[in-house]
């Protein structure tokens, strides 16, 4: 099954604590993308990856570090997590961008305390 | 860089009405406009998207409108139902932009039955 996966799903941490939410999808996609989704805010664009090795700032990267070591995965690091950063955050691949469909993972719930 | 404004921010119709969402972008180089669905507690999901060579594109209940000129498009949404009923995100890119699509804040629509 054709499926973008992210783990954790949910997550509480403290100030500080580095973590890091994975990103993984099995359709061999160049593209992918990680967003927030704040209540108001609709969707912001963090990182994205248009291929292995290749990764640019989105609209809001502060904070947040990615890698793209392999095509298949594009895990999101926040070094120091801070409460600002509690959010809704989802992966999202596609084949290629313009134009493609965003396939996008179930989404992981972060709180930063 | 890219702003997209999406409006209204709620919608309510009765089941059977019509329902209208319209975005506004400021790049005239966007070319790339989808629509994506998100319905309470799910990923998002691409539900129509057109391309700036294109004015209108329909599928079944669903259509889009582009206008370059004016910089905007509307999402048409014809004889609502109640699983219409979620959050509907426009968004806009250009092919010159590579990795980026700015999304709009999002609509919540609700179908009366």
């Amino acid at each position: 099954e054709a499926q973008v996966t992210q783990n954790p799903r949910y997550l509480i941490t403290v100030t500080g604590k580095k973590l890091t939410v994975t990103c993984s999808q099995n359709m061999n996609h160049e593209y992918m993308s990680w967003y927030r989704q704040d209540p108001g805010l609709g969707l912001r664009q963090i990182y994205y990856s248009m291929n292995v090795e290749v990764t640019d700032k989105g609209d809001v990267p502060e904070g947040y570090k990615v890698s793209r070591k392999e095509k298949r995965n594009f895990p999101l690091i926040l070094e120091s997590p801070s409460p600002n950063q509690t959010s809704l955050y989802f992966c999202a691949s596609s084949l290629a961008l313009w134009p493609g469909e965003l396939f996008f993972g179930e989404g992981s719930r972060l709180t930063v305390l | 860089g890219e702003n997209v404004e999406q409006h209204p921010s709620t919608l309510s119709v009765q089941e059977g009405d019509s329902a209208v969402i319209k975005c506004t972008y400021s790049d005239s180089a966007s070319n790339y406009f989808p629509w994506y669905k998100q319905e309470l507690g799910k990923r998002p999901q691409l539900i129509i998207d057109i391309r700036s060579n294109v004015g209108e594109k329909k599928d079944q209940r669903i259509a889009v409108t582009l206008n370059k000129t004016a910089k905007h498009f509307s999402l048409h949404i014809t004889e609502t139902q109640p699983e219409d009923s979620a959050v509907y995100f426009c968004a806009a890119s250009n092919r010159g932009s590579q990795g980026n699509l700015i999304f709009g804040k999002g609509t919540k629509l609700s179908v009366k039955p």
